[in-house]
């Protein structure tokens, strides 16, 4: 069982409907991530929080806005997106942002589909 | 920058074959290393990881040593399972002060499939 949750695991929006995707942890990590997975690729950092600060913007679109409501939580809130956004969307968290000494965690992920 | 090259796949094997997947970076300093493990509709668990030059890193039968004199990591088990079968990522960081603080670099993955 994974330490790190994701919900829903799957989702189908369309291109005009508002969506969040949620990403849990209760190990006390300070430093969480959100990353895209297309398939047959790696993952693709989108952004990091650190102390529920945003840490890392990989000059991700605007319609991507996380949001870090405490230590436990992350939100990826979603809107206008286009076809080419759908992926697996993965959480991850870590002790804090030294992921040599304290590698990340993921989640299972969110298999996101835009219509 | 960083980068991380792995070897092409896929890669198929029979049940207890000898596996090698090839990983080799380009990165400044010392940057630490990770082998991640993609199981089919799961996200990636860490497998093994190194922090600096010469350690071994190993978990469930798999090893990779960091050899710094040719800038690789590359992934072996010596009989592998059916339940290997699986996308395997070699990734690097750096520490702080360096450009990728906090971001992991990914090799492009390499499938593996065992058969019975």
């Amino acid at each position: 069982d994974t330490e790190v949750t994701q919900t829903p695991k799957h989702l189908v929006m369309g291109m005009t409907n508002k969506k969040s995707l949620k990403c849990e942890q209760h190990m006390g990590h300070r430093a969480m991530y959100w990353y895209k997975q297309k398939a047959k690729k790696p993952p693709e950092l989108m952004f990091v929080y650190s102390y529920e600060k945003l840490s890392i913007n990989e000059s991700v679109p605007s319609r991507f806005s996380p949001e870090c409501p405490n230590s436990s939580l992350l939100n990826l809130h979603l809107h206008a997106l286009q076809p080419e956004d759908s992926a697996l969307y993965l959480c991850a968290s870590s002790q804090d942002l030294d992921i040599g000494g304290s590698p990340l965690h993921f989640g299972n992920g969110t298999r996101l589909t835009v219509t | 920058g960083n980068s991380v090259t792995q070897m092409e796949g896929p890669v198929t094997l029979s049940e207890e074959a000898f596996l090698t997947i090839n990983c080799t970076y380009t990165a400044t300093g010392y940057p630490s290393l990770f082998w991640y493990v993609q199981y089919p509709g799961e996200g990636l668990q860490l497998l093994l990881k190194a922090t600096k030059a010469d350690d071994k890193g190993s978990n469930k039968g798999f090893e990779a040593t960091y050899r710094k004199e040719t800038t690789s990591f590359h992934l072996e088990k010596g009989s592998v399972q059916v339940s290997d079968s699986a996308v395997y990522f070699c990734a690097l960081t750096q520490g702080a002060g360096g450009t990728s603080y906090g971001k992991l670099t990914f090799g492009q993955g390499t499938i593996l499939t065992v058969h019975p």
